[in-house]
């Protein structure tokens, strides 16, 4: 079973911080993804990685960042910390490798729910 | 922009119905439709995946249908239980890229 794992289950930080979120998979995956999810706004992609140092902006790009140094951890990075990013985040991956890419279910990490204060 | 809409947003049934949560898409080209299931401060689960090519598919008392064409798909889950009761997502991978729409889900209650 794939196994998607997210350092924190929970996590309060000041405005102002620089805070690092962590993200592990065991699936050799290629792809990886940060969502947030808000009440009344669904999961919003934020970034996503289809290899090793590779990045794409998703839909709400701002006010973030990303790391991915090894194929296994992806991180992302929330250069200074605002009230507006208290949410939960959840980390994501997929394999890319024909023939399954069109067939290869997106695997969820547990969550890390932010409050920013 | 793709966008997916869920209907209805909630739905309580009792124990023992069979119930359809329906899922619609606005761009019908797409590599891939996801049903996920989110239980609460919990992450997504994956429920069923359908391919573009494929009409529906199947798993234990869970049935999803796609009609790519008109943009519409459903879940069916048969003779709900209790343990049923969770958010239900659906989220689309249009072929413009890697990453999956979501919408918003459907919250579902069952009762004893």
């Amino acid at each position: 079973d794939v196994k998607v794992t997210q350092s924190s289950r929970y996590l309060v930080k000041r405005t102002g911080e620089k805070v690092f979120l962590e993200c592990v998979q065991d699936m050799d995956h290629e792809n990886m993804f940060w969502y947030r999810q808000d009440p009344g706004l669904g999961l919003r992609l934020i970034y996503f990685s289809y290899d090793v140092k590779m990045k794409e902006k998703g839909d709400i790009p701002e006010g973030y960042s990303v790391s991915r140094e090894k194929k296994e951890r992806f991180s992302l990075i929330l250069e200074s910390a605002s009230t507006n990013q208290t949410s939960m985040y959840l980390c994501a991956s997929s394999s890319d490798r024909s023939p399954s890419f069109y067939n290869s279910p997106l695997h969820f990490g547990n969550g890390t729910r932010l409050t920013v204060t | 922009k793709q966008e997916v809409t869920q209907i209805p947003a909630a739905l309580s049934v009792p124990e023992g119905e069979n119930l359809v949560l329906n899922c619609s898409f606005t761009d019908s080209a797409i590599y891939n439709l996801q049903w996920f299931r989110q239980d609460p401060g919990k992450g997504l689960t994956s429920l069923l995946l359908i391919q573009s090519s494929q009409r529906e598919q199947t798993s234990g008392r869970l049935n999803a249908s796609l009609d790519k064409s008109s943009g519409r798909s459903t879940l069916y889950i048969a003779a709900s239980q209790p343990g049923d009761s969770a958010t239900y997502l659906c989220a689309v991978q249009s072929d413009s890229g890697y990453a999956l729409n979501f919408g918003k889900g459907t919250s579902l209650l069952v009762t004893p």
